[in-house]
């Protein structure tokens, strides 16, 4: 079975400080691992993806994230935070059927 | 503009009435899948096609829902008998198959809201 727990429903940084969302997985065999944002009104957009190549991923819009398997984790990262980064983002985990299983979401809130 | 389409946005109804949303994939996606987001929750996938095939459905499908691609392009969700824990974000998204040009990723519509009153 697939799962994944973000460990913060809300993070609140200020513009131009780092971002760190959390997340720890659950999968019973090599897992994909995605990060997906979602702006409102806007559909979900994929910002990086995990399947198993080099364990520091980068993504779009200046976003990374780091798969360590000794602690089922793969936290995003951003080195400074932008206005326009405010949203809700979602871990992903992918099954074999390339079906997606999402976290309950981290909203992100920059403070100018 | 090529990306996902669903149609309409937003949509009220009154419970026990039968709704029918459309998703319009990227033209040469072959796969396609409905999910479903309530407030405060992420996306739950409901079920998905390859072509016109119904290859999987999730638990979450209850028999009030059906879900069609009659020509391997556009789908359709309709729920019949709404009720009022049927109000959510009903998402699509469209994919290749894995392996090919964009490696099975899956690209979303915007969704249509559904109030159930």
């Amino acid at each position: 079975a697939q799962s994944v727990t973000q460990l913060d429903s809300h993070v609140s940084v200020s513009e131009g400080t780092p971002v760190l969302l959390r997340c720890n997985y659950s999968s019973s065999y090599s897992p994909s691992l995605f990060w997906y944002v979602q702006h409102p009104n806007k559909g979900l957009q994929l910002l990086l993806k995990y399947t198993s190549a080099a364990t520091l991923v980068k993504g779009i819009n200046g976003f990374e994230a780091e798969f360590k398997k000794s602690e089922t984790s793969f936290h995003l990262t951003k080195p400074s935070a932008h206005m326009s980064d405010a949203a809700e983002y979602f871990c992903v985990v992918g099954t074999g059927a390339n079906n997606l299983f999402f976290g309950t979401g981290t909203r992100l809130t920059v403070i100018p | 503009d090529t990306g996902v389409s669903q149609d309409p946005r937003h949509k009220i109804t009154k419970r026990g009435q039968n709704v029918t949303f459309r998703c319009d994939p990227i033209s040469e996606h072959n796969r396609l899948y409905w999910y479903r987001q309530t407030l405060g929750q992420g996306p739950e996938f409901l079920t998905y096609f390859q072509n016109e095939a119904q290859l999987e459905k999730s638990r979450l499908l209850s028999d009030r829902f059906s879900a069609e691609r009659p020509k391997g392009s556009f789908s359709t969700l309709e729920i019949q008998r709404t009720e009022q824990g049927d109000s959510a974000m009903y998402l699509c998204a469209s994919s290749s198959l894995p392996g090919l040009a964009g490696d099975g990723e899956q690209f979303f519509g915007p969704g249509t809201r559904l109030t159930v009153l």
